[in-house]
């Protein structure tokens, strides 16, 4: 089975610095989505930026990227400029490439991002 | 235009009841989902549903059953609630496509 980890429970990070938030997994398939989701205090699952395995260039969103280790299994999500806005939740989370039960996303425990003033 | 909405977006409820959280979507995805976010903010996955037919369904107590009347909706039942049960029930849909549109979130209470 698919496990995500999460290693820091909490950050926190100044206006307008960067931060990186760790993500490793466990799969033993080729294949496969890794997703970057914010929740805010209003509890909206947010799609902040997404990377198919099969893909080595790294995605971006603007103030957001990733650095996908494949063969580290690491995924980790770098926010730039930092704003008060930034301040939630962040869950990583793994997809499966295949249908069926491979359709589920399997989800890291989370880590709480403070964005100081 | 809301695009996964469920109702309703809170429930208290008392220890015993039986209850439903209604989801439905306006994407024209053929799958949905229905996820379980515990006190602890862990989301997950419970049921899912493609085309109409149950494609997932996790270990989740037999109180819990879903039912996906058409590939728009997907409704949680949940019997006999426990006070276990208190957490926030997402629904989400997807197209064969890889992204997963979330609702609100439906908070239950159970005292």
């Amino acid at each position: 089975a698919q496990t995500v980890t999460q290693s820091q429970p909490e950050m926190s990070v100044q206006e307008a610095e960067t931060v990186t938030l760790s993500c490793t997994y466990d799969t033993s398939e080729s294949d496969y989505y890794l997703f970057w989701y914010k929740q805010p205090p209003s509890r909206q699952m947010i799609l902040v930026i997404r990377q198919e395995a099969y893909k080595q260039q790294n995605a971006t969103e603007n103030r957001f990227s990733v650095n996908f280790q494949k063969a580290a299994k690491s995924f980790s999500l770098k926010i730039s400029d930092s704003q008060l806005g930034d301040a939630a939740m962040y869950f990583c989370a793994y997809r499966g490439l295949s249908g069926g039960s491979n359709y589920k996303l399997t989800f890291g425990k989370g880590t709480l991002l403070t964005v100081n003033p | 235009d809301t695009a996964v909405s469920q109702t309703p977006k809170y429930l208290v409820t008392q220890m015993g009841n039986d209850k439903s959280i209604k989801c439905e979507q306006n994407l024209g995805h053929d799958t949905m989902y229905w996820y379980k976010q515990d006190s602890k903010k862990f989301l997950k996955i419970m049921f899912s549903y493609n085309n109409k037919e149950l494609i997932i369904n996790e270990t989740v107590p037999n109180r819990f059953s879903p039912k996906s009347p058409d590939k728009a909706h997907l409704n949680l039942h949940i019997n006999s609630l426990e006070l276990g049960d208190s957490a926030v029930y997402f629904c989400a849909s997807s197209q064969v496509a890889v992204r997963q549109f979330f609702g609100p979130g439906t908070r239950l209470t159970v005292l």
